[in-house]
């Protein structure tokens, strides 16, 4: 089935650095890709949507600044924490569909960002 | 404004006994309805969703939904429940209309008891 990878799993940095996660869609053309925060032992938030080739729309509260998402091509889009901080360590997880509607909803396994 | 409600943060039952998870949500039209499982440190599993037609839903591991309009509520259930089913569970839903967004429940911790 399709599948979404993600990478890297876990990743700890240094306060004042930037991280890349990627988020790949391995045999469908992912048109509309979902990147969700998660607090420990809380929900998932919804920090942003990103159609393939256009801006990301950022729910509100969210630094588009800081939170860099880019969208290039139907197979990837990546998520740079700029300058990260403490407060930025999180679970990332990313989610991208087709065309086709809510049906083909895939998730990526997530990212544990832990900021010294 | 639009919102899924899990009213139930933590629930324990015993291994064998059946479980009921509840969902409500609050938008106007029919939404697409969604469950997840999710183990600690892990990515989430699609258990089962509703989009329209018969409003009972089968999924995997043996859970199924029913979809209640009256209600505005999509509960999860499973008849006899087992240790590995430990995890959290939770509710998610697209809105109606324009709305592009899968927005969760809070989820609900459930332990099951040996």
């Amino acid at each position: 089935g399709a599948v979404v990878s993600q990478h890297p799993s876990w990743v700890i940095c240094k306060s004042g650095t930037s991280v890349k996660i990627e988020c790949r869609s391995l045999d469908f053309q992912a048109t509309t890709m979902f990147w969700y925060r998660q607090f420990p032992k809380q929900s998932l938030m919804l920090m942003a949507t990103s159609n393939e080739g256009s801006k990301a729309t950022y729910e509100q509260g969210v630094e588009k600044d800081k939170f860099l998402i880019n969208h290039a091509s139907l197979t990837l889009s990546t998520l740079t924490v700029t300058s990260a901080h403490p407060e930025d360590s999180s679970f990332y997880i990313c989610s991208a569909r087709d065309s086709t509607g809510w049906g083909k909803l895939f998730f990526g396994s997530g990212t544990q960002l832990s900021v010294l | 404004a639009q919102s899924v409600t899990q009213p139930d943060i933590h629930i324990t039952v015993s291994e064998g006994a059946s479980l009921e998870l509840r969902c409500n949500y609050s938008y106007g039209a029919t939404p697409y309805l969604f469950w997840y499982v999710q183990s600690p440190g892990q990515g989430l599993q699609l258990l089962l969703k509703y989009f329209s037609g018969d409003t009972l839903v089968q999924g995997i591991k043996g859970f199924e939904a029913e979809f209640k309009r009256s209600q505005s509520s999509f509960n999860l259930r499973k008849p006899s429940v087992h240790w590995s089913d430990a995890a959290e569970y939770f509710c998610a839903v697209v809105g109606g209309g324009a709305t592009n967004k899968l927005i969760f429940g809070t989820g609900t911790l459930l332990a099951v008891q040996p």
